[in-house]
């Protein structure tokens, strides 16, 4: 079945310490996002990606990085300059003339 | 600049109760309008869409109706069941119908009690 695959499902940083948040989608979106969801908020675009090696800040990009270097592949870095990173982080994918397609997500918490 | 502004949570109805869970916005030009479900643990589903003035989107029973002239796009559903219970989110995306950077409101929590 096409989808978008999330990984890990929890994940636990460091003081100081960069992580990696995976996401791998096999619907041939060309457009890729990753957003912040904190509680009893909505969702908060941190990055997007329209076409592979290219991509774009959202409205909270600091602290974070990313690389588009597979149309199929968006990893998200949460970097040690970010200093409330503990959140629910949601990667999603679309196609041209569709809605966006949501993976289940990654819960990110601080040791 | 855009927004999306729902109403507040949580919202607790007994099954098979009238759902209203209001939705207003703030967008120049046209944009596409989205209800998004989030069921606890997930990520999000669509729910229904609506891409130009006077448009029903309707899926699972939910509707919604693109309102330019209040600006609205309020999901209603006749006759809730315990398996509704879940995160609503409207959205809109500036970006015509492809779903591209959708700005989201802040999310409404229903609760259906048997």
């Amino acid at each position: 079945d096409g989808g978008i695959t999330q990984s890990p499902k929890y994940l636990f940083r460091k003081e100081g310490q960069n992580v990696t948040l995976s996401c791998e989608q096999n619907l041939n979106h060309d457009a890729m996002y990753w957003y912040r969801q904190d509680p009893g908020q909505g969702l908060r675009l941190i990055y997007y990606s329209q076409i592979v090696n290219d991509f774009q800040k959202g409205d909270i990009a600091e602290g974070y990085s990313v690389s588009r270097e597979k149309k199929e592949s968006f990893p998200l870095t949460v970097t040690s300059a970010q200093k409330n990173p503990t959140a629910f982080y949601l990667c999603a994918s679309s196609l041209r003339l569709n809605p966006q397609h949501f993976g289940d997500g990654t819960r990110l918490s601080i040791l | 600049g855009n927004s999306v502004t729902q109403m507040e949570g949580p919202v607790t109805l007994s099954e098979e109760a009238f759902l209203t869970i209001n939705c207003t916005y703030t967008a120049t030009g046209y944009p596409s309008l989205f209800w998004y479900v989030q069921y606890p643990g997930e990520g999000l589903q669509l729910l229904l869409k609506a891409t130009k003035a006077d448009d029903k989107g309707s899926n699972k029973g939910f509707e919604a109706t693109y309102r330019k002239e209040t600006t609205s796009f309020h999901l209603e559903k006749g006759s809730v069941q315990v398996s509704d219970s879940a995160v609503y989110f409207c959205a809109l995306s500036d970006s015509g119908p492809t779903g591209g950077k959708l700005i989201f409101g802040q999310g409404t929590e229903l609760s259906v009690k048997p």
